[in-house]
């Protein structure tokens, strides 16, 4: 029901956009969040984005260089990730919220 | 931001006995409008993405087995297993989504004894 795309191999300060594409629920009344996990570490929540679109948040760890949206119509979240670092490796999780629906996941290796 | 801290980092039961995992949050989650603790558990196996097993600190999703339960409220949460099978090998993990950032706890390792 959700599933994540757009993941890859990218140089550092790089960019990336990840796709979320959801189906089999009302996409546009959940709350949408992304999550990252690297390899062998524990799940670390990286940004999310209100219902409407109109409210966005972000950890501290991405503020300023990733953007989180999504597009209603398409049922569709996205991640545009920018200066990217060799620390943005992991495998990138789409979820709602509450976290009823989980993504299986991309995988963004940042690496010269 | 909210800290969540799990309880033991590692944790080795015997198969059919009962396993307890503990989760402490720095600030309440519960949401008083609606008196509903918006903390969830999850199980990742190797190699996997997270389950959902628990949300609302204690309704089990659809198709969990009755086995997990969970318990608590505010800042203290619980999951228990009471009859560990084997395929519950697993790390478990708390998440916080009360406020963001919505946090995570680092994690408890289950193995067989």
């Amino acid at each position: 029901q959700l599933v994540e795309s757009g993941g890859g191999l990218v140089q550092p300060g790089g960019s990336l956009r990840l796709s979320c594409a959801a189906s089999a629920f009302t996409f546009n009344i959940y709350a949408m969040s992304w999550v990252r996990q690297a390899p062998g570490k524990g799940l670390e929540w990286v940004s999310a984005i209100s219902g409407s679109g109109g409210r966005t948040y972000y950890a501290d760890s991405v503020k300023g260089r990733f953007t989180i949206s999504r597009d209603n119509s398409k049922n569709t979240l996205y991640l545009q990730m920018n200066s990217l670092r060799v620390e943005d490796t992991a495998v990138f999780y789409c979820a709602t919220r509450p976290p009823k629906y989980w993504g299986q996941g991309t995988l963004v290796t940042v690496s010269s | 931001d909210i800290v969540m801290t799990q309880s033991p980092d590692s944790l080795a039961v015997s198969l059919g006995e009962r396993a307890t995992i503990n989760c402490k949050s720095s600030q309440s989650v519960l949401y008083s409008s609606n008196n509903k603790d918006y903390l969830a558990w999850f199980q990742q196996r190797a190699g996997q993405p997270p389950k959902l097993l628990i949300s609302g600190a204690s309704t089990r999703e659809s198709g969990v087995p009755d086995r997990f339960s969970g318990s608590g409220s505010g800042t203290d949460f619980t999951l228990t297993i009471s009859s560990l099978q084997a395929e519950d090998v697993a790390v478990y993990y708390c998440q916080q989504y009360y406020s963001t950032p919505y946090s995570f706890g680092q994690g408890t390792k289950l193995e067989i004894k």
